[in-house]
C-alpha cells in the first residue's frame, strides 16, 4: 500500500510554461484534493473531486485545471505558470468528503516559477 | 478564509516538558482534526474529535474540544525531539441540508523541542 504518490518532487518552470503534477492513490478513495502551502498562509484548497468524472473548485482555483478519469489518479495542470504559483503542492485523498474522515497526504511537490 | 487558527504560531520547549497548542474556529463544526507536518514532508493525521465529544486520547496526545468557546487544544506530554514539527488543526463546517463539507486547515503551530 503506497498511499498517495505525487510526482515530481521538485520542479523549476519558466513563466508561461505549462506542466502537470501527477497524483495517484491506491486506497480506493472517492475523495481527492489538491492544496497549496505557502509560508504564513497554511494550506489552501485548489480543486477537489468526489469521484471519477466529478471535480469542483476550491478556494484558489485560478490558473489550475484538474480532471478525474479514474478513481486512482487526480492530476493538477498549471496552464501558464506564473511566479505567484511558486509553492509547495500537496495531493490528498480520503474515503469520502467530510471532516469525519482521515485525510492522507502525499509528500509534496516543490514548484518554483522563475 | 481560515476557519481554524492555531495559537501560538511558534512554541519552543525543553525535551520532557508538555506542549500545549490551541485552535480557535469561527462557525459551528461537525469534526475537528489535528495533523502533524515534519519539515519537508506531507501532513500526517493525529487525531479526530467529533463535535459531541469533549476529550480524546491517543498515546501521549490529548485533545479537548469546547464547542461553546469554539476552541480545541492539543496537549503533547513528555515531549521528545522527534515531536519537533508543525501542528495543524482542521475543521469542517456544519452545512445546511446535511451536505458534507471539506476540511479547512489553520496556519499551524511550529513546535521546537530543545534536547
Amino acid at each position: 500500500n503506497a498511499g498517495v504518490t505525487q510526482t515530481p518532487k521538485f520542479q523549476v518552470l519558466k513563466t508561461g510554461q505549462s506542466m502537470t503534477l501527477q497524483c495517484a492513490q491506491d486506497m480506493n478513495h472517492e475523495y481527492m484534493s489538491w492544496y497549496r502551502q505557502d509560508p504564513g498562509m497554511g494550506l489552501r484548497l485548489i480543486h477537489y473531486s468526489v469521484g471519477a468524472g466529478i471535480t469542483d473548485q476550491g478556494e484558489v482555483p485560478n490558473g489550475y485545471n484538474v480532471s478525474r478519469s479514474t478513481t486512482e489518479d487526480f492530476p493538477l495542470r498549471l496552464l501558464s505558470a506564473a511566479p505567484s504559483q511558486t509553492s509547495v503542492y500537496f495531493c490528498a485523498s480520503s474515503l469520502v468528503r467530510g471532516g469525519g474522515n482521515t485525510i492522507y497526504f502525499g509528500e509534496g511537490s516543490w514548484l518554483t516559477v522563475v | 478564509s481560515q476557519q481554524g487558527e492555531e495559537d501560538p504560531q511558534a512554541l519552543s520547549i525543553q525535551e520532557g516538558e508538555n506542549a500545549t497548542m490551541n485552535c480557535s474556529y469561527k462557525t459551528s463544526i461537525n469534526n475537528l482534526q489535528w495533523y502533524r507536518q515534519n519539515s519537508g514532508r506531507g501532513l500526517v493525521h493525529l487525531i479526530l474529535i467529533r463535535s459531541n465529544e469533549r476529550e480524546k486520547h491517543s498515546g501521549r496526545l490529548r485533545v479537548t474540544l469546547d464547542t461553546s468557546k469554539k476552541s480545541s487544544s492539543l496537549l503533547i506530554t513528555a515531549s521528545r525531539a522527534a515531536d519537533t514539527a508543525s501542528y495543524f488543526c482542521a475543521t469542517d463546517r456544519v452545512l445546511g441540508g446535511g451536505g458534507a463539507d471539506g476540511l479547512t486547515f489553520g496556519k499551524g503551530t511550529h513546535l521546537i523541542i530543545q534536547p
